[in-house]
């Protein structure tokens, strides 16, 4: 089993729909949490931190459920724009990342 | 621009062949990290170089290794190159002892290709 595991997609919706991406994590140690957005062929960049209490940030809002270990993103009114592979990542310990394998999102006119 | 530099951009080497990827860390940052991205997959962590020494090490044979450099600077090197060491090679700097919930920024990676 992978220690961060996201549904692969991909997720095709139309120009302003609203999607949520979910991710799970196994190892109950996790201290922080990110989502990263990555764009074909281009390194990672981050995209939000995610926190028990729920933050948003414009029209994402990540969320962060420890019992359950699981971690949400949620896009409203997507844009063209927001195409892209979105990563969802784990610190356990000293900066030393775990990635899933990404979902892939495409939007559409 | 996260101030990490990764040089060369993009390289293609034969199997069996040597290699050396290069990391400037950005000022003021002396923890470099390693990270491996296969086409179709998430990043994984290679290893760690904090002080000039492995500081943490992922699931990777010993014919990948690094250096870090008294100006936090880094190499990665990779023996004896496989075709599934094909992929994109991130790096990243960070200050020791930054709060556990900063994220890491990374450079704009070398794309490795073994023929």
């Amino acid at each position: 089993r992978k220690e961060v595991e996201q549904d692969p997609g991909p997720f095709n919706v139309p120009e302003g729909a609203t999607v949520a991406f979910n991710c799970t994590y196994s190892n109950s140690a996790s201290q922080s949490f990110f989502w990263y957005r990555q764009d074909c062929r281009k390194e990672p960049k981050l995209l939000m931190s995610v926190y028990s209490s729920g933050n948003e940030d414009g029209r994402f809002t990540a969320q962060l459920n420890r019992a359950s270990q699981y971690i949400s993103l949620l896009i409203r009114d997507s844009k063209l724009s927001d195409s892209a592979t979105y990563l969802c990542v784990v610190n356990h310990a000293g900066n030393m990342l775990t990635f899933g394998g990404g979902t892939r999102l495409m939007v559409k006119p | 621009e996260t101030g990490v530099t990764q040089s060369p951009t993009h390289l293609i080497k034969t199997r069996g062949q040597q290699v050396t990827l290069r990391c400037s860390s950005q000022s003021g940052h002396n923890t470099v990290s390693w990270y491996q991205q296969a086409l179709g997959q998430g990043p994984q962590f290679i290893f760690q170089y904090y002080r000039e020494e492995e500081n943490g090490r992922g699931n990777f044979p010993p014919r990948f290794s690094g250096l870090q450099f008294p100006n936090y600077s880094s190499e990665l090197n990779v023996n004896a190159l496989e075709l599934d060491d094909s992929a994109l090679y991130l790096c990243a700097s960070s200050p020791r002892g930054q709060p556990r919930d900063s994220p890491l920024h990374f450079g704009n990676g070398t794309r490795l290709t073994v023929t």
